[in-house]
């Protein structure tokens, strides 16, 4: 148990609609990151928030956005669905912003099929 | 670029054998290094990490790694593994440049048999 939730757990969508996940941090956590893991891959970094701001990009397309709230809660936002969409999404909260001073802990994942 | 080449996709063993996951990464500039543990239907979770000193890391659930720098290797072994340790296991790493991110293999499944 990492105290990290994501909702939901399955989700599937049509090509070209909009989806929206949601990642709840463990309490005091301040900085969120989100990756997407295709079927057989290694995660992908899409972005980190720190404070409510974005805190770096991987290499995905402006239709990949986010936001995270003071509560320790944050989405995931795409637009236009694309079939390679298809993926776990993973979220991972942690006390900063750097990976090596601190642990990062990871939801259980939500899982999107775009047909 | 960093990357990381996880040699193996599948590793089966028997249980109570010793298991090596080989991890391999490319970078010139200095690095940190982990290992991750997925569960089936579960996220990802901190094995043990490397980010300086001596080069052979111990972590949770009897795992420990050794990093060769010579070799830009990082390998996960286990002296003797139990049927619990069946999984996916990441091996990533953190370009001192690129901090705030990691950067996975494909990962290896170990399967292990009774």
């Amino acid at each position: 148990e990492t105290g990290v939730t994501q909702s939901p757990t399955h989700l599937i969508k049509t090509r070209g609609q909009q989806v929206t996940l949601r990642c709840s941090s463990q309490s005091g956590h301040n900085t969120v990151s989100w990756y997407q893991q295709a079927l057989g891959q290694g995660p992908q970094f899409i972005f980190q928030y720190y404070r409510e701001e974005e805190n770096g990009r991987g290499n995905f397309p402006p239709r990949f956005s986010g936001l995270q709230f003071p509560n320790y809660s944050s989405e995931l936002n795409v637009n236009a669905l694309e079939l390679d969409d298809s993926a776990l999404y993973l979220c991972a909260s942690s006390l900063d912003q750097a990976f090596m001073n601190t642990e990062a802990f990871f939801g259980q994942g939500t899982r999107l099929t775009v047909v | 670029a960093q990357s990381v080449t996880q040699l193996d996709s599948q590793v089966p063993v028997f249980e109570e054998a010793p298991v090596e996951l080989r991890c391999n990464y490319s970078s010139s500039v200095s690095v940190y290094l982990f290992w991750y543990v997925q569960y089936p239907n579960q996220g990802l979770q901190l094995l043990l990490k490397y980010l300086s000193g001596s080069t052979l890391v111990k972590g949770i659930n009897g795992f420990e790694a050794e990093f060769n720098k010579s070799q830009t290797s990082f390998h996960l072994r286990k002296p003797s593994v139990h049927i619990s340790d069946t999984a996916e296991y990441f091996c990533a790493v953190t370009p001192s440049g690129g901090y705030n991110k990691l950067i996975f293999g494909a990962g290896t499944r170990l399967a292990v048999h009774p």
